[in-house]
């Protein structure tokens, strides 16, 4: 149990246009979902958090309107990257908890290779 | 200042050659510490969940322990196949109703045959 898919796996864009990054937990009722970013041969970095039908919340220095996060359902977060640019290349995880205010383990997708050109 | 430091920042091992991993926190009001694994290009593998000071958990060649102020991730007689950036991360509090994950920087773990 607790599987938590993402997709599209990799995607490459132009700069300037939009990304949307669908992120599942498959057997399970997420109370919370995560998205993160990681660089290369860097630990992972905690964007924001987003619990189901209410406002995401961003860490300090992540811009909540580039960053568009919504959390529609119990299985279901999206993380849209809006008008992207080569310095928003990056491995964008997201992760899901079962348990509310993140208290409980948080299991992770495979993540999304995005590259802007 | 919250913080989680992983020690060393690289491991090479010949197969068989048991060793630790360090995690050090510095957290006020530990709520759990994880530990996962990481292989290049996927997200982190869910490992262990400890809670508090003197817990152990085992997972085939893993075992992971908790004290007030590190958790070591114990791997014994590692075979290739455990190659791999092992996380921690920490929970913490904000306040009463709502914490923060801390991650550490990774052990990346390499296992020669």
């Amino acid at each position: 149990g607790a599987v938590v898919s993402q997709h599209p796996s990799w995607v490459i864009c132009k700069s300037g246009t939009s990304v949307k990054i669908e992120c599942r937990s498959l057997d399970f009722q997420a109370t919370t979902m995560f998205w993160y970013r990681q660089f290369p041969k860097q630990s992972l970095m905690l964007m924001a958090t987003s619990n189901e039908g209410s406002k995401a919340t961003y860490e300090q220095g992540v811009e909540k309107d580039k960053f568009l996060i919504n959390h529609a359902s119990l299985t279901l977060s999206t993380l849209t990257v809006t008008s992207a640019h080569p310095e928003d290349s990056s491995f964008y995880i997201c992760s899901a908890s079962r348990g509310a205010f993140s208290t409980d383990t948080q299991y992770f997708g495979p993540g999304t290779r995005l590259t802007v050109l | 200042e919250d913080q989680v430091t992983q020690s060393p920042e690289a491991l090479r091992l010949q197969e068989g050659e048991s060793s630790s991993l360090n995690c050090s926190y510095t957290v006020s009001g530990l709520r759990g510490l994880f530990w996962y694994r990481q292989d290049p290009g996927k997200g982190p593998e869910f490992l262990f969940t400890l809670y508090s000071a003197g817990e152990e958990k085992e997972k085939e060649r893993l075992k992971a322990t908790l004290t007030k102020k590190e958790s070591f991730l114990h791997i014994t007689a590692p075979k290739p196949e455990d190659s791999a950036t092992y996380l921690c991360a920490v929970q913490a509090p904000v306040d009463s109703s709502a914490s923060k994950i801390i991650f550490g920087s990774g052990t990346r773990l390499s296992i020669r045959p």
